[in-house]
């Protein structure tokens, strides 16, 4: 089974800094997708960024950013520019067709942005 | 337009009662999922509907009773629930079942067993 691991259970970063959160995960297949999504607290779930592993290059999107590292099964979020309405919960998921439906997530990073 | 709606927002039930969740989609999406989310987890997947049909039950007690009356709307009844089964309860939608295929959440149910 594939297990997404997030080792950092709580961020903080200052508003207008960058900020990563790391995501590793542990499969033996070549070709899945890898997620961010942001749950802020009491509002819903949104899409941050996906990653198809076939793909070498990191996608990008406005602010954020991954840092895809295949051969280590690393997969990094960063936060540019951080502001106040960056603070979240932030899930790295994984889905493959062995995985099937499941998208597999990580337990989270609580995200703390300060003024 | 990536919108999956929820109703309702919240909800208080006893341990005897009947109600349902509602979760709706316009994007023409092919497969629906419901989540279950305890408070500071990730959500466990509970069940996903693909053309219309169940095609996985993620071993949910039947007190769980999913239903899809088309394409655009999925229904969770719910009877006789536990206070563990207390949580946010999270819909998701997407263009097919293939991995391939981005979820997109609704903002979740959040629902109260006393």
């Amino acid at each position: 089974a594939q297990t997404v691991t997030q080792s950092q259970p709580e961020m903080s970063v200052q508003e207008a800094e960058t900020v990563t959160l790391s995501c590793t995960y542990d499969t033996s297949e070549s070709d899945y997708y890898l997620f961010w999504y942001k749950q802020p607290p009491s509002r819903q779930m949104i899409l941050v960024i996906r990653q198809e592993a076939y793909k070498q290059q990191n996608a990008t999107e406005n602010r954020f950013s991954v840092n895809f590292q295949k051969a280590a099964k690393s997969f990094s979020l960063k936060i540019s520019d951080s502001q106040l309405g960056d603070a979240a919960m932030y899930f790295c998921a994984y889905r493959s067709s062995n995985s099937g439906h499941a998208l597999n997530f990580g337990k989270g990073t609580s995200l703390l942005v300060t003024p | 337009d990536t919108e999956v709606t929820q109703t309702p927002k919240h909800l208080v039930m006893g341990m005897t009662n009947k109600k349902s969740l509602k979760c709706e989609q316009h994007m023409g999406h092919r497969a629906m999922y419901w989540y279950k989310q305890k408070a500071k987890k990730p959500p466990e997947l509970m069940f996903v509907y693909s053309y219309e049909k169940l095609s996985i039950n993620e071993s949910v007690p039947s007190r769980f009773s999913p239903e899809c009356p088309n394409s655009s709307l999925l229904n969770l009844h719910l009877h006789a629930l536990q206070p563990e089964d207390s949580a946010l309860y999270l819909c998701a939608s997407s263009r097919d079942q293939f991995f391939t295929d981005t979820q997109y959440f609704g903002p979740g149910t959040r629902l109260t067993v006393l």
